[in-house]
C-alpha cells in the first residue's frame, strides 16, 4: 500500500551495529505498529503506538526501540544487531476510520550477518 | 489468550476450481476476523473481515469468508480459482472486549493455482 512505505526496503548489517527503520504514512491514521516475520511464524508484534506520546511493546520487543516521531512517522531501532534478528519487519497503521483493519507498509527486508 | 490456527501451509488448486483456506479461532469473548493476503515482496493487504452481522463477508477480488460460531472458524472461499490468486494468505483475530486488544495472526497458508 503506497499510503505506508518503509525505508530501507532491504539492508545487510553486521553483528553489532545499530540500525534503524523508518516508518511514514499519510493515511492519517492515529494507531501504528511494528511487526516481525519470520517463515512458519506468522507476523509477531514488537511495538505499537496509538499516538506520538504513547509507546507500548508488544510480545517480542527485547533487543529493539522505537520512536514516533510524528503522528505520520514511526522508526524501529535495533540497538545492537544480532543475526537472530534476520527477518521481514512491516510497519502497519489503522485508525478510528478503518474499522480495526491495519495497511501494512511493503516491507523491510533486514540480514544480519 | 487468543489464538488463529491455519492448519494448511500449502493449498493447491487447479485453475477455475473453488477454493478454501481453512481458519479456526479461539477468543474470550466475540472475535473480529479477518483475512489478509502477501504477493511475493509486498506487505499483507486487507481483504475482508467480520464484525458483526450476516455471517457471509465479500471480500475484494471476489474472494468471501463464512463466520461459523459454533465451530469458531472463518474459513476464506472463491467459486472460482485464478493463477493471479497464488500468494500468502493470513488470517488474524482480536476479542471485540473495549479498549486495546491486540490483533493475532495466523502463520499463514501458502495458495498454489494450478494452471
Amino acid at each position: 500500500d503506497a499510503d505506508v512505505t518503509q525505508t530501507p526496503r532491504n539492508r545487510i548489517t553486521k553483528t553489532g551495529k545499530r540500525i534503524m527503520l523508518e516508518c511514514s504514512q499519510t493515511k492519517g491514521h492515529d494507531r501504528m505498529y511494528w511487526y516481525r516475520q519470520d517463515p512458519g511464524l506468522g507476523l509477531q508484534l514488537i511495538y505499537y503506538s496509538f499516538d506520538v506520546k504513547d509507546i507500548n511493546k508488544g510480545e517480542i520487543s527485547d533487543g529493539y526501540s522505537v520512536s514516533r516521531q510524528a503522528q505520520a512517522k514511526f522508526s524501529l531501532s535495533l540497538e545492537s544487531a544480532i543475526p537472530n534478528q534476520t527477518a521481514l519487519y512491516f510497519c502497519a497503521t489503522s485508525g478510528s476510520t478503518s474499522g480495526e483493519t491495519q495497511y501494512f507498509g511493503p516491507g523491510t527486508r533486514l540480514l544480519v550477518l | 489468550a487468543q489464538s488463529v490456527a491455519q492448519p494448511e501451509d500449502q493449498v493447491n488448486v487447479a485453475e477455475g476450481n473453488p477454493l478454501t483456506v481453512k481458519c479456526t479461532y479461539s477468543v474470550s469473548g466475540n472475535p473480529y476476523l479477518f483475512w489478509y493476503v502477501q504477493y511475493p515482496n509486498r506487505g499483507l493487504q486487507f481483504l475482508l473481515k467480520y464484525i458483526t452481522g450476516d455471517n457471509l463477508v465479500k471480500g475484494s477480488y471476489g474472494f468471501e469468508a463464512e463466520f461459523n460460531k459454533s465451530q469458531t472458524s472463518f474459513h476464506l472461499k472463491k467459486p472460482s480459482a485464478l493463477v493471479s490468486d497464488s500468494a500468502l494468505y493470513f488470517c488474524a483475530v482480536r476479542d471485540k472486549a473495549g479498549g486495546y486488544q491486540k490483533v493475532t495472526f495466523g502463520t499463514g497458508t501458502k495458495l498454489q493455482v494450478i494452471p
